[in-house]
């Protein structure tokens, strides 16, 4: 199918580096913060998220980190994977609001 | 379990044409988002229901896009008149209970239709 990734940011990695992806996020009243990540054809899926009273989330392979006081989230994937290759958006919401704010995503590319 | 599933997945139409995208979220789950992703860009909103009523539609680009809930279950985007610039994949969500007050959940995407207007 017709890749997301067009245009996009690119991390080239190997297999079993460490993967760093950044995003900066826009409104400093948003206080809860997801990663997606979107292959190829695919809808975005849920990886892990924190809320803005959190600097350090885990989850397996993951960790989210927020800096608020620069307004700035990365997702770290520990060990890469082929399968981790995909399109990660990070978003945003505000509490009380409906609305989920995406960032432009980045794509990351695993080489065996 | 079944996820969030969205048919068609692809439709090809032409300008000036109705078309209906249809939505079956996760059983039991009262939120529903539509989102548009343009080819290269993030998800952007466009409506959300919280069981049959649009809680939020401030993302409808403007009025020839409709959507409904009636049974609070299944939801269908309505885009009458189409026109090229509506070519986008429509994703659909939805989520426990939804955004506001105390319930901030997890939004579950579907695979998407791929809409083409040509």
């Amino acid at each position: 199918g017709e890749s997301v990734g067009l245009h996009l940011p690119t991390l080239s990695v190997q297999e079993g580096d460490n993967s760093i992806i950044n995003c900066a996020y826009s409104n400093s009243a948003s206080d809860y913060f997801i990663w997606y990540k979107q292959e190829s054809g695919k809808g975005p899926q849920f990886i892990i998220d924190i809320r803005s009273n959190m600097d350090k989330r885990q989850g397996q392979r993951v960790t989210v980190l927020l800096n608020k006081t620069v307004k700035h989230l990365s997702l770290q994937i520990a060990a890469t994977q082929p399968g981790d290759s995909a399109v990660y958006f990070c978003a945003e919401n505000i509490n009380g609001y409906s609305t989920l704010t995406f960032g432009k995503g980045t794509m990351l590319l695993v080489s065996p | 379990g079944a996820g969030v599933s969205q048919t068609p997945s692809n439709k090809v139409t032409e300008k000036g044409k109705y078309v209906e995208l249809r939505c079956d979220p996760i059983s039991g789950h009262t939120a529903l988002y539509w989102y548009r992703q343009s080819l290269g860009q993030g998800p952007e909103f466009l409506i959300y229901f919280q069981g049959t009523g649009a809680a939020d539609d401030s993302g409808l680009p403007n009025d020839r896009f409709f959507a409904v809930r009636p049974e609070g279950s299944v939801s269908t985007l309505k885009i009458q008149r189409t026109e090229r610039g509506d070519s986008a994949v429509y994703l659909c969500a939805s989520s426990l209970t939804g955004f506001g007050g105390e319930g901030t959940d997890t939004q579950y995407f579907g695979p998407g239709t791929r809409l083409t207007v040509l």
